[in-house]
């Protein structure tokens, strides 16, 4: 199985470009997140969704927003980029229920903005 | 609102040694899970271990073991027989599981294992 499958792995934009960061899972997994990681930072929530047709903002939503018509695909859209976008990606999947429910990750998408 | 704290923004440990990684959380809710993530210096996000609000033995997977004081809200990280290999940076992470599902992660501390 692939698992999370996120894409480009990296992406240089200019400032008030838009773009699209492509999720998709494998795992017929109900939830879905996207956080941004800062130079030695953790990770912060932008968005989540629960299923297909229902999606949320998380700590840092400005900025960006989500669409989620499939159980795979969570895609991520920055509109007018700006240089406080510059970030790495990470999108991420898991279960509803059960106790061990770890986050699965994809790789990460290095986002610069200049 | 939930939060988990990392005190610890680097860590040094010998080669063959143990290590505990500090990691600390605040939720009012009963019911919560608690993962340690490993990302080393390639970027990716790799799960180690796991430990539910509820569970009455502390985690242990391989090499990691995670003590859990429900009282006084830590979940440390323990890494016994430190390898070169071990030196990432690592998360700790809160998911809640009787609300909106989502994964609130600390600040992270860096570990370096020394030859």
């Amino acid at each position: 199985n692939a698992g999370v499958t996120q894409t480009p792995k990296f992406r240089i934009l200019k400032i008030g470009q838009s773009m699209t960061l492509q999720c998709t899972q494998d795992m017929n997994h109900n939830y879905m997140y996207w956080y941004r990681q800062d130079p030695g930072m953790g990770l912060k929530l932008i968005y989540y969704s629960v299923g297909a047709g229902i999606t949320d903002k998380g700590e840092v939503p400005n900025g960006y927003n989500v669409s989620r018509s499939t159980t795979e695909d969570f895609p991520l859209r920055l509109e007018l980029a700006a240089p406080s976008q510059t970030s790495v990606y990470f999108c991420a999947s898991s279960l509803l229920t059960g106790g061990n429910t770890e986050a699965f990750f994809g790789q990460g998408t290095r986002l610069t903005v200049v | 609102a939930q939060k988990i704290t990392q005190t610890q923004p680097g860590m040094f440990v010998q080669e063959k040694e143990a290590v505990t990684l500090d990691c600390t959380y605040d939720t009012s809710d009963p019911s919560y899970g608690l993962f340690w993530y490993k990302q080393p210096s390639s970027g990716e996000m790799i799960f180690l271990i796991y430990q539910g609000s509820y569970d009455q033995q502390n985690a242990t997977e391989g090499r990691y073991s995670l003590n859990f004081q429900k009282a006084r809200k830590s979940a440390n990280l323990v890494i016994s027989a430190s390898q070169l290999g071990d030196s990432a940076m690592y998360f700790c992470a809160m998911r809640d599981t009787s609300g909106t599902y989502k994964y609130i992660f600390g600040t992270g501390t860096r570990l370096k294992v020394l030859a």
